[in-house]
C-alpha cells in the first residue's frame, strides 16, 4: 500500500487566490510527522511546513498552511495568496519510524502552476 | 542554503562507464540518504545510512553502492551506468531522531544531475 498519495498530478492556480494541495497518508504508527517540500523547476528541494502527529494545531508557516485531519489521515497543503513564483512541484512527505529509524516516504507529487 | 553539500552539481559520461557522487551533511546530522529522480518522477528511495552504518534500503540497484564515512560524508558510487540512469541525485540528511527541538525533516542537498550518453 502506498504511504503517501497525492492525487492531483496537475494544479492550476489564478495569482492571488489560494490552492490546496491534496495529501493522504498511512501509518500505524501514532509518533509520525508530515512535511511539504517544494520543488521549483530549478530542482532543489525547498522544505516548506512540518506536522507532528501530536500537534494539536494546524501548522502555518506564512503563506503556508497545513490542513492536518488525523482521523482522515490527511495533510493538505493550503497556499494563500498565490503567487507566480509558487509554480514547482510539490512533494508531501511523512517520516515514520521503522525497526531501522526514523524512514521517510514521499508522495508523487503535484505540479502547481500559478497564472497570471 | 541547507547546508548539505553534493558533488558534482552535473557529471556527463557514457554508458558502461562508472561515477562517483558526494554528499556531504549538515553540521551534526548523523543520517544520510540518497534519492533519484528521474525525469519528471517522483523521487525514488535509495539507500540510507545513520551514523556511517547501513540503515536501510530502497529500490536501489545491484549496479549502484554506498558507504559513509567516520567524517559522515557520503558516496554513492554508479557503475556501468546505463541510458537509463540518467537522473538527479539527491542527498539529504537528518539529524537522526526528532525530538523537541527539532522536527528531524529532510535536509536536502542541490543535487548531482547524471547524464548517460
Amino acid at each position: 500500500a502506498q504511504k503517501i498519495t497525492q492525487t492531483q498530478p496537475g494544479m492550476f492556480v489564478q495569482e492571488k487566490e489560494a490552492v490546496t494541495l491534496d495529501c493522504t497518508y498511512d501509518t500505524s504508527d501514532q509518533s509520525y510527522g508530515l512535511f511539504w517540500y517544494k520543488q521549483p523547476s530549478s530542482g532543489e528541494m525547498i522544505f516548506l511546513i512540518y506536522q507532528g502527529s501530536y500537534d494539536e494545531q494546524n501548522a502555518t508557516e506564512g503563506r503556508y498552511s497545513l490542513n492536518f485531519q488525523k482521523a482522515r489521515k490527511s495533510a493538505n497543503l493550503v497556499i494563500s495568496a498565490s503567487q507566480l513564483g509558487d509554480s514547482a512541484m510539490y512533494f508531501c512527505a511523512m517520516r515514520d519510524r521503522s525497526n531501522t529509524g526514523n524512514q521517510f516516504y514521499f508522495g508523487t507529487g503535484t505540479s502547481l502552476t500559478v497564472i497570471p | 542554503d541547507s547546508g548539505v553539500t553534493q558533488t558534482p552539481k552535473h557529471l556527463i559520461t557514457a554508458t558502461g562507464q562508472r561515477v562517483t557522487l558526494r554528499c556531504s551533511p549538515r553540521s551534526g546530522d548523523l543520517s544520510v540518504y540518497w534519492y533519484q529522480q528521474s525525469l519528471d518522477q517522483g523521487l525514488q528511495f535509495l539507500i540510507q545510512y545513520y551514523n556511517g552504518e547501513e540503515r536501510a534500503k530502497g529500490n536501489i540497484l545491484e549496479r549502484f553502492s554506498a558507504q559513509q564515512f567516520p567524517d559522515l560524508h557520503s558516496e554513492l558510487n554508479l557503475s556501468s551506468l546505463e541510458l537509463g540512469d540518467s537522473a538527479l541525485y539527491f542527498c539529504a540528511s537528518s539529524v537522526g531522531r526528532s525530538t523537541v527541538r527539532n522536527t528531524g525533516e529532510l535536509f536536502f542537498g542541490e543535487g548531482s544531475r547524471l547524464t548517460v550518453l
